[in-house]
């Protein structure tokens, strides 16, 4: 079935650091990738997404490619924030059920 | 704009005891979910209802009965909870195909 692996944390940086956080996927056919941020008591936000095979999605001055080749989907940011400080998690659509299923999340705390 | 609502925020029961958490939504999204999250699995789907009148079971529904009251609200309920069931309960909404928007999550222990 599909299933998402992302990279365990906690990831800590420094301001201004660069960000990876690595996700892959299992799927079926050709599934959508997300990008959901949680801050601290807040429940999830989409942070961003693509489609197919090569599109970027960007927002906040995070970006992540899907590459269909390497079945990734890794978050990156040039430079980090203090209030960037909060769970990640890389999550999939599509199949049969069309479901969303979310990676366990990686827990970024940046230090100013 | 409140979006999703979810009641109560922190909950403490005893085991066998039931309760029900409320979630309620005002964006006209005719989708809401159930979804689990715990440490080290990530977020797991509960229960589904794709529109008003029909829900269905999602990854662990075991232990949980869900309703769609009508198109603005979906509650979980518990009729005997055990411990296995402490986690952070969030609800979400979505249309069609939109992104899911989640409430602020309900935090529960058994003890």
């Amino acid at each position: 079935g599909n299933s998402v692996t992302q990279m365990e944390g906690p990831v800590t940086l420094s301001e201004e650091a660069f960000l990876t956080i690595n996700c892959t996927y299992t799927a079926t056919g050709y599934p959508s990738l997300f990008w959901y941020v949680q801050y601290p008591g807040e429940g999830l936000q989409l942070l961003l997404k693509a489609t197919k095979a090569d599109d970027k999605g960007s927002n906040k001055g995070f970006e992540a490619t899907y590459r269909k080749e390497t079945t990734s989907f890794h978050l990156e940011k040039g430079s980090v924030q203090v209030s960037d400080s909060a769970v990640y998690f890389c999550a999939l659509k599509g199949g049969a059920t069309n479901k969303l299923i979310f990676g366990t999340g990686t827990l970024l705390a940046v230090q100013p | 704009n409140a979006g999703v609502t979810q009641t109560p925020k922190f909950q403490v029961l005893k085991t066998g005891q039931s309760m029900t958490l409320q979630c309620a939504q005002d964006m006209n999204h005719n989708s809401m979910y159930w979804y689990r999250q715990d440490p080290g699995m990530g977020l797991r789907l509960i229960y589904y209802s794709a529109s008003e009148g029909t829900t269905d079971k999602g990854e662990v529904p075991n232990g949980y009965n869900v309703s769609r009251l009508n198109k603005r609200e979906f509650s979980l309920r518990l009729e005997s909870a055990a411990p296995s069931q402490t986690s952070v309960y969030f609800c979400a909404t979505r249309l069609n195909n939109s992104p899911l928007h989640f409430g602020n999550g309900t935090r529960l222990t058994v003890t």
